[in-house]
């Protein structure tokens, strides 16, 4: 079964450098989230996106933008990138439910700022 | 948001059961519990979730009190593979684009 592809796995990036990490969700989920998750901490909420309109916003530093597009697929661009950028990011997709769906999580992209 | 509460880590023989605890006591009639697992340097994975009756699925067993505001996640047999970190989850039906973890219980399975 085809899952959340996140892409690029790995990236390197240097401080006040640009990132767009991609996130490809499961065929026919509608809703798209993504997370950071720093060493040794607990994902944390960015943002939300349902049929491409933004539906929740957690703790997204203003550098941070995010967009889903016409095929559900959403990218994060990141901008003025500082060193405690350096994380996991990872992109979650589910299909539109009343909080009993499960969402589905991709692999990952591990940025690191130098 | 109502919040969750889980032990930060926990520890358990091979094959022997284990039961992961969470306290939700501001839980809301219309949030449903869900658990999710976290391997290490892999994404989090759905394990279970309910809203009042205990579940069953191939992975664990919800048991949930009667009252809502605590549940267990349920692992019949331990394998070394179930060593991650375990999330409690409250997803509102109302509001299901809120999904925020807190802090989960990291499982240590000895051989």
């Amino acid at each position: 079964a085809a899952g959340v592809i996140q892409s690029p796995r790995h990236l390197i990036k240097e401080k006040r450098e640009t990132a767009t990490l991609k996130c490809y969700p499961i065929p026919r989920h509608d809703t798209v989230y993504w997370y950071q998750q720093g060493p040794g901490q607990d994902p944390q909420f960015l943002i939300s996106f349902y049929e491409k309109m933004q539906s929740d916003k957690g703790s997204i530093p203003d550098r941070f933008s995010a967009q889903q597009f016409s095929d559900y697929h959403s990218e994060l661009n990141m901008s003025s990138l500082e060193l405690g950028d350096s994380a996991l990011y990872f992109c979650a997709s589910s299909l539109r439910g009343q909080g009993n769906t499960e969402a589905f999580f991709g692999q990952g992209t591990r940025l690191t700022v130098v | 948001d109502a919040k969750t509460t889980q032990p930060n880590s926990m520890e358990s023989n091979e094959e022997e059961p284990v039961h992961l605890p969470c306290n939700h006591s501001t839980i809301s009639g219309t949030d449903y519990i869900h658990w999710y697992r976290q391997l290490p340097s892999q994404g989090p994975e759905y394990v279970i979730h309910g809203l009042t009756s205990n579940v069953n699925n191939r992975m664990a067993s919800l048991a949930i009190a009667e009252d809502r505001k605590s549940s267990t996640l349920i692992l019949h047999r331990a394998t070394l593979r179930d060593a991650a970190v375990y999330y409690c989850i409250l997803r509102d039906a109302n509001n299901f684009n809120k999904f925020y973890f807190g802090s989960g219980t990291k499982l240590n399975v000895k051989p």
